[in-house]
Formats: structure tokens, sequence, C-alpha cells
């Protein structure tokens, strides 16, 4: 398996919803990112973990709350949005000896 | 801290013409150079990176790209380009030691003309 999954593809939450976005791969990677992408914009690195623990955290407002519950596993967890925070999120992790960085197809997010 | 410029934001060529997207990067250690393809409505996909050895390297779907040291450029190259090429590409960096995370640059919409 050379895939980073993430789920849902799609979803669409009110600014009280709560939600979580879903993560996971298994390639045996060590380390896990959480990226945001604003249209016709690169990623911005939100969060890594580094074997489970949290070791980045780029300043993100506490209305992201990141999670990792195992090696295989990322959530990011979602309250209180605001409509700027609409983006497509991207999961990504790394590890092997080839040291890659592999993506998933990310979660679009539209916050109404 | 590493920063990515790619020099160009917008690049049309016509189909079965080469063509050549321009990235140089700044850094005081020394970085893992990388090149991302975005299709519309998707995520990254590698195209090739750089760890060490030869400065020319060989990626996917024909893409190659070169690192110069001295320039501190990580140019990607394609002899020959298709339609389904149209894409956005991302050039990135990563540390070598420290705290590894990918830098992205500003992207270059890659579009062909039949």
């Amino acid at each position: 398996d050379t895939e980073v999954t993430q789920t849902p593809k799609h979803l669409v939450m009110g600014m009280t919803n709560k939600k979580s976005l879903k993560c996971e791969q298994h390639m045996g990677h060590r380390a896990m990112y959480w990226y945001k992408q604003k249209a016709k914009k690169p990623p911005e690195l939100m969060f890594v973990y580094s074997y489970e623990k949290l070791s980045i955290n780029e300043s993100v407002p506490s209305r992201f709350s990141p999670e990792c519950p195992n090696s295989s596993l990322l959530n990011l967890h979602l309250h209180a949005l605001q409509p700027e925070d609409s983006a497509l999120y991207l999961c990504a992790s790394r590890g092997g000896r080839n040291y890659g960085y592999t993506f998933g197809s990310g979660t679009r997010l539209t916050v109404v | 801290a590493q920063s990515v410029t790619q020099l160009d934001s917008q690049v049309p060529v016509f189909e079965e013409a080469p063509v050549e997207l321009r990235c140089n990067y700044s850094s005081s250690v020394s970085v893992y150079l990388f090149w991302y393809v975005q299709y519309p409505n998707q995520g990254l996909q590698l195209l090739l990176k750089y760890l060490s050895g030869s400065t020319l390297v060989k990626g996917i779907n024909g893409f190659e790209a070169e690192f110069n040291k001295s320039q501190t450029s990580f140019h990607l190259r394609k002899p020959s380009v298709h339609i389904s090429d149209t894409a956005e590409y991302f050039c990135a960096v990563s540390k070598i030691q420290g705290a590894q995370k990918l830098v992205f640059g500003q992207g270059t919409r890659l579009t062909i003309n039949p």
C-alpha cells in the first residue's frame, strides 16, 4: 500500500458545526502532515506529527485541533470555523528509504 | 529559513514543444528538492526529487530536472509536452537535518495548447 487516504473527499459545514477530517497511511511512515491549500495558492503547512507527537504547529487557530491516535492515523478536528477556512485540506506522510512525501487527494471543505 | 521562487506563474506551450519550468531556492542549510504536479481538484503527485548524487534527475511522465548548486536552481524540463501535462507544478524544498517539512514555491500553471 503506497497511498495516503483522506476522508471525506468533500465536506460542507456550518459555522457552529463540529466535524473531523481523517487521514490514513499504511506505509510505516512516522511523520504525518496537515496542509491547507487555498485556490490558486501553494499548500501551507499547518501541523507536523513525528512519531505520534506534535512537533510543529504553524500558529494555527485553536478551532483546528489535530490528533494522531496511532502511527497510521491522523485526524483534524474542526469547530466553529469561518467561511475563510474553506479550502482543500491535504494530508501527507513522509518516510522510507526514498525519503518521499506522499500526499492524499485532499478534503475539499466549504464553510457556510 | 528556506524559500522557493518559481519564476513564471504561467507557461503556455504548444503540444509536442519542449518546456522548462524554472525554480530557484534559498537556504542556509542543505536541502532536498522536489517537483510536484497537481491536476485540477486533486492532491499532489511527486514528479521527481533530488536527494544526492547525479545532478540530473529523471522522474515520471518524461520529466527531468537538473540541480545546480552554484545557481541554487532546480529547473524542470520535458522535451515534448502533451495536452495531459496541463496542470499546476510546484517546486519544494525540505531541510536535510532538523525539523523536516516541505516549503513550496508559488506554483507554475502549465497550459498546453493544441
